[in-house]
């Protein structure tokens, strides 16, 4: 069986705080994947990244950033300075290889970003 | 257009009711998802179609009723649903190929209150 816990329900940050959202996995699997969504107020899932289990190297795309840890089953995500835009709910899902396309998501992390 | 769209954004119907969701793609996927979306519940898989095929019913009531004419559409089927219902119905689709998952790109979701 699959899990994926988000164990930050709620984060609220001042504008241009820096903020990392936590997400730790279990799976049987040896070849999987791990995505992280945001859902804006508008209610769409929008992709940020797929990283393959073998990949371990970490991330950066402009003020994001992701830590990929096998030894300790996470793959967290962190905003550098954030902005209101920023605020949304933010889901890590998982996909193992026997499980195809199908996606066990996390329960999600609500950050808002205060002015 | 282009992404995935869904039609109605927002949809207000009686249990007596029928009435269906409609989903395009427009990204030359080839698998094709309903998802539920109820407030503090983490999304649930409800359908998964690959090359218009059913490939997963995740313990769905009958009262849900999904179909795929074509790798474009995906239709819901609703009647006789319980206020229990009332949620986030998301769409998403992605590219299907043995030995690897790839990201799936939503919808913005309808917004279904049953009374």
């Amino acid at each position: 069986a699959q899990k994926v816990t988000q164990a930050q329900t709620e984060i609220s940050v001042v504008e241009k705080e820096d903020v990392t959202l936590d997400c730790v996995y279990e799976t049987r699997d040896t070849t999987y994947y791990l995505f992280w969504y945001k859902q804006p107020p508008s209610g769409e899932l929008v992709f940020l990244i797929r990283r393959n289990s073998f990949d371990e190297q970490n991330e950066i795309s402009g003020r994001y950033s992701w830590n990929f840890q096998k030894s300790t089953s996470s793959f967290n995500f962190t905003i550098t300075a954030s902005q209101v835009v920023d605020s949304a709910v933010y889901f890590c899902a998982l996909s193992g290889d026997n499980a195809g396309n199908m996606l066990t998501f996390g329960g999600g992390t609500r950050l808002m970003v205060k002015p | 257009e282009t992404g995935v769209t869904q039609t109605p954004r927002h949809l207000v119907m009686g249990m007596t009711n029928k009435k269906s969701l409609k989903c395009e793609q427009h990204l030359g996927h080839n698998a094709m998802y309903w998802y539920k979306q109820s407030a503090k519940k983490p999304l649930e898989l409800m359908f998964v179609y690959s090359l218009e095929e059913r490939v997963e019913n995740n313990s769905v009531p009958s009262r849900f009723s999904p179909e795929c004419p074509n790798s474009s559409h995906l239709f819901l089927h609703l009647h006789t649903l319980q206020p229990e219902d009332s949620a986030l119905y998301l769409c998403a689709s992605s590219q299907d190929s043995p030995g690897a998952s790839y990201e799936q790109y939503f919808g913005p979701g309808t917004r279904l209150t049953v009374t």
